[in-house]
This record gives C-alpha cells, sequence and structure tokens, in this order.
C-alpha cells in the first residue's frame, strides 16, 4: 500500500527555522515528490519537487530560494525546510507523489504538516 | 504563466448534476486532472487526463476537456460530494499550476 506520512504539526517563531518530513512507503524511489501549500482558506499552490533518485529539485519561482527541498533516499524521507520563517508562512503543507510518466499529476497525498508562525 | 480559472462556488440539489468548469488557454490541449478536497483532509485524485477514474472512485464523476474549458461532472450528487474540488495541469512551461478551486455545496 502507498502511503506518505508527514511529521507532526510545528508551533514556532518569526525568525525561528523549520524542518519538516515526508516519509513514503510501499513504492520505490523512482517517483518525484512534490510539495504543496495551502494557506487556511485557501487554494492549493505548488512549491516545488524533488527525484530522490539523484536529488534533481525543481522549485516554484514562487517559492525559490525561500525554501529548501531535500531528501535522504536511504530512508525513503523528503523534507521541506525554512532558514527563517515568516509569519506568512503558517500554512498546511503537503506532500504528494508525481506519477512516473506524463500526463504528470499528483496520485498519492500525505495528510499534511500544519505550520503555525507566531510574529 | 498558465492560469486556471474556476468559478468559486457551485451548489446543487441531491440527486441533481452538479459540472465545476476549469477554463484556461487552449486547455483542451492538456492533461486536466482533478482533486476533491473535504474539509479537513488532504486532496484526493478523483480524475486524471481529463476524464480517467482512478480505482475506488464512483462513476458518478466524470470529466471532458475541449477548447478552452474543462468540466467536472457530477451525476446524482450526493451529500457527501460536498467539497472543494481543485483542477490542475502540468506543461513545461508552466510546469505545475492548480486552479483556484471549487467549493461544492449539496443544498
Amino acid at each position: 500500500e502507498v502511503q506518505l506520512v508527514q511529521s507532526g504539526a510545528a508551533v514556532k517563531k518569526a525568525g525561528e527555522s523549520l524542518k519538516i518530513s515526508c516519509k513514503g512507503s510501499g513504492f520505490n524511489i523512482n517517483y518525484w515528490i512534490g510539495w504543496v501549500r495551502q494557506i487556511p482558506g485557501k487554494g492549493l499552490e505548488w512549491m516545488g519537487i524533488i527525484y530522490p533518485g539523484d536529488s534533481d529539485t525543481r522549485y516554484s519561482p514562487s517559492f525559490q530560494g525561500r525554501v529548501t527541498i531535500s531528501v535522504d533516499k536511504s530512508i525513503g524521507t523528503a523534507y521541506l525546510q525554512w532558514d527563517s520563517l515568516k509569519a506568512s508562512d503558517t500554512a498546511m503543507y503537503y506532500c504528494a507523489r508525481r506519477t512516473m510518466t506524463t500526463p504528470y499529476y499528483f496520485d498519492y497525498w500525505g495528510q499534511g504538516t500544519l505550520v503555525t508562525v507566531s510574529s | 504563466s498558465y492560469v486556471l480559472t474556476q468559478p468559486p462556488s457551485v451548489s446543487v440539489a441531491p440527486g441533481q448534476t452538479a459540472r465545476i468548469t476549469c477554463g484556461g488557454n487552449n486547455i483542451g490541449s492538456k492533461g486536466v486532472h482533478w482533486y476533491q478536497q473535504k474539509t479537513g483532509q488532504a486532496p484526493v485524485l478523483v480524475l486524471y487526463d481529463d476524464s480517467d477514474r482512478p480505482s475506488g472512485i464512483p462513476e458518478r464523476i466524470s470529466g471532458s476537456n475541449s477548447g478552452n474549458t474543462a468540466t467536472l461532472t457530477i451525476s446524482r450528487v450526493e451529500a457527501g460530494d460536498e467539497a472543494d474540488y481543485y483542477c490542475q495541469i502540468w506543461d513545461p512551461s508552466s510546469d505545475w499550476v492548480f486552479g483556484g478551486g471549487t467549493k461544492l455545496t449539496v443544498l
């Protein structure tokens, strides 16, 4: 069974750093893993995507330089990291598995990690 | 960059048919995918490549895509269909794009 299990909710202060995780199981590492942000009451925004096989990473222009996506393929886990959080980073963050071939879409999603940043 | 436009809300009575549109420039030339997100839950894929259903998605949910509009259709709407629905495309120039989402209300 394909599963993506994300780390638990985080409460931080502005300026702090944070790294959240997404552990995949039930499939091999040849799938890109993406991250999607959802601000409370708003829609889905694609942030970036990583290929665990060689750590090739693509970022949305809206998030380039604001976050870092990484992976530890030995444990099948992808990460989303901030060096200095802002209150505007308060949101739910989802990881999702991309299909292996085109057309590209996200066929499995994690349960989400709620990040709350206070100013 | 490519933009996908959805109506903010659609309302329908139980048993009727709901149609949720997703507009984009020549979207008919792209594969469109749809996600359902119920309150407090992660999104779930309900249609891919315009009209294909993943395993477990009922036949009441169907899709079409032509010209500048893709459409998600839910027949015989039930209370359990109440959710937000998002369309999505990928192409090499725009990368990943989501529509703004449509809230389906079952009256």
